[in-house]
């Protein structure tokens, strides 16, 4: 079935870096944009960031840019985030999530399947 | 950057009421916003979008509607399942922002 699995999460001290994975299966991953979304404890979504299906474009929020960046391996049918610098307000459950867009053009989407998450945590 | 507000912030209701819940952009979004239900330790599941389209799998006892800056999810009659947060989020313009949710709850 259609999935997505999180992992790479875990402590890490303010400053440090940290990757996280997601790993696709059941669906074509190479024609799909592909975003993370994080949410930190008891508080609502955050968009972090967008991939193209062919990773050529991205976007970010404002709050990673500069620190966080997005890649895909499309040959692997895997999603990162890399995230360096890390604060305290970055602590949160990080979600990849699927767009919705079946042409692979739209990034500017909703998202249809989403991972289970990995928890974050940045505390000295 | 556009604003998404919903009301309330919690709404309390026993199964089978009708379920109302609101949100606001700051600017209009056309019809590009989505809905998504969220229960405890749980990934968020898409439910509407585009306004008004149901998901895949979605009963049909969730509806949702709206276009511009003001949209309205409905629940026609709660089933014990539906007792969640429900967050609606938009895809107009970037950055792609959710709403703070509006938490079901049993009364």
């Amino acid at each position: 079935q259609v999935q997505l699995v999180e992992s790479g999460g875990g402590v890490v001290q303010p400053g440090r870096s940290l990757r996280l994975s997601c790993a696709a299966s059941g669906f074509t991953f190479s024609n799909y944009g592909m975003h993370w979304v994080r949410q930190a404890p008891g508080k609502g979504l955050e968009w972090v960031a967008v991939i193209s299906y062919g990773g050529n474009t991205k976007y970010y929020a404002d709050s990673v840019k500069g620190r966080f960046t997005i890649s895909r391996d499309n040959s692997k049918n895997t999603l990162y985030l890399q995230m360096n610098s890390l604060r305290a307000e970055d602590t949160a459950v990080y979600y990849c999530a699927k767009g919705f867009d079946s042409s692979g053009y739209i990034l500017i989407d909703a998202f249809d399947i989403w991972g289970q998450g990995t928890m974050v945590t940045v505390s000295s | 950057e556009i604003v998404v507000t919903q009301s309330p912030a919690t709404l309390s209701l026993s199964p089978g009421e009708r379920a109302t819940l609101s949100c606001r952009a700051s600017q209009s979004v056309s019809t590009y916003l989505a809905w998504y239900q969220q229960k405890p330790g749980q990934a968020p599941r898409l439910l509407i979008y585009d306004a008004s389209n149901r998901a895949t799998g979605i009963p049909a006892r969730f509806s949702g509607s709206g276009s511009g800056t003001d949209f309205t999810l409905t629940i026609s009659s709660l089933e014990p399942e539906d007792f969640a947060v429900y967050y609606c989020q938009q895809r107009s313009n970037w950055p792609l922002t959710f709403g703070q949710g509006t938490k079901v709850e049993i009364k």
